[in-house]
């Protein structure tokens, strides 16, 4: 079955720098990425997405991209602000089945 | 748009006591998927359905956990017997219009078995 990997389990920045996280998944059939932001006692809420057709996908300063081939995707947040502190899943669909990473706990220092 | 709607918010109950957790989807939306989430397994399918007919059951841990969905607009957990290691967080997603959809979580049900 599908398989994801999710790198780093923590990340701290400084506020107004970038943070990157990464996924890989195993299987090759997977077509749909979301990604997922959940705040400290809060539901999972679908922040972006990206299908297997598109490579790159941007909105604001969100962005994420697609790498088929060596089957990995990337979450990209610019300007980090401390409102984006929350725990951040990766995810990998083959049908109607999603299978989420383990989660990156995002810190935003002020 | 309610959004999907979960109860109860928060259970409390003693080992080997039967517990159900309900859930309503958003409206029009023909997948629901259950999930549980703790810090040590992270967030795990337990099961979805589609048009409210079981698709995948495999993520369900042991014959004591079971679901439903006899309507469009309803599905349960059930849990019987429970055990203290069951305590989690637990999640209803719905989504709708086909595979390459995003899910919409509900508020979750915090679940403590003592």
């Amino acid at each position: 079955g599908e398989n994801v990997e999710q790198h780093p389990s923590t990340l701290s920045v400084q506020e107004g720098d970038s943070a990157v996280i990464k996924c890989t998944y195993s299987d090759s059939a997977s077509n749909y990425f979301p990604w997922y932001k959940q705040e400290l006692g809060k539901r999972p809420q679908l922040i972006i997405d990206i299908r297997s057709n598109v490579g790159e996908k941007k909105d604001q300063r969100i962005a994420v991209t697609l790498n088929k081939t060596a089957k990995h995707f990337s979450l990209h947040i610019t300007e980090t602000q401390p409102e984006d502190s929350a725990v951040y899943f990766c995810a990998a669909s083959v049908g109607f089945k999603t299978i989420f990473g383990a989660g990156t706990r995002l810190f935003v220092k002020a | 748009d309610a959004g999907v709607i979960q109860s109860p918010r928060h259970e409390v109950t003693e080992m080997g006591q039967e517990v159900t957790l309900r859930c309503k989807p958003i409206s029009g939306h023909n997948s629901l998927f259950w999930y549980r989430q703790t810090m040590m397994r992270g967030l795990e399918l337990l099961i979805y359905f589609n048009n409210n007919v079981p698709i995948d059951d495999s993520g369900m841990p042991e014959d004591r956990f079971s679901a439903k969905m006899p309507n469009a607009s309803f599905s349960t957990l059930k849990i019987q017997p429970s055990e203290p290691r069951d305590s989690a967080v637990y999640f209803c997603a719905s989504s709708g219009g086909g595979f390459i959809q995003p899910q919409h979580f509900g508020d979750g049900t915090r679940l403590s078995i003592l």
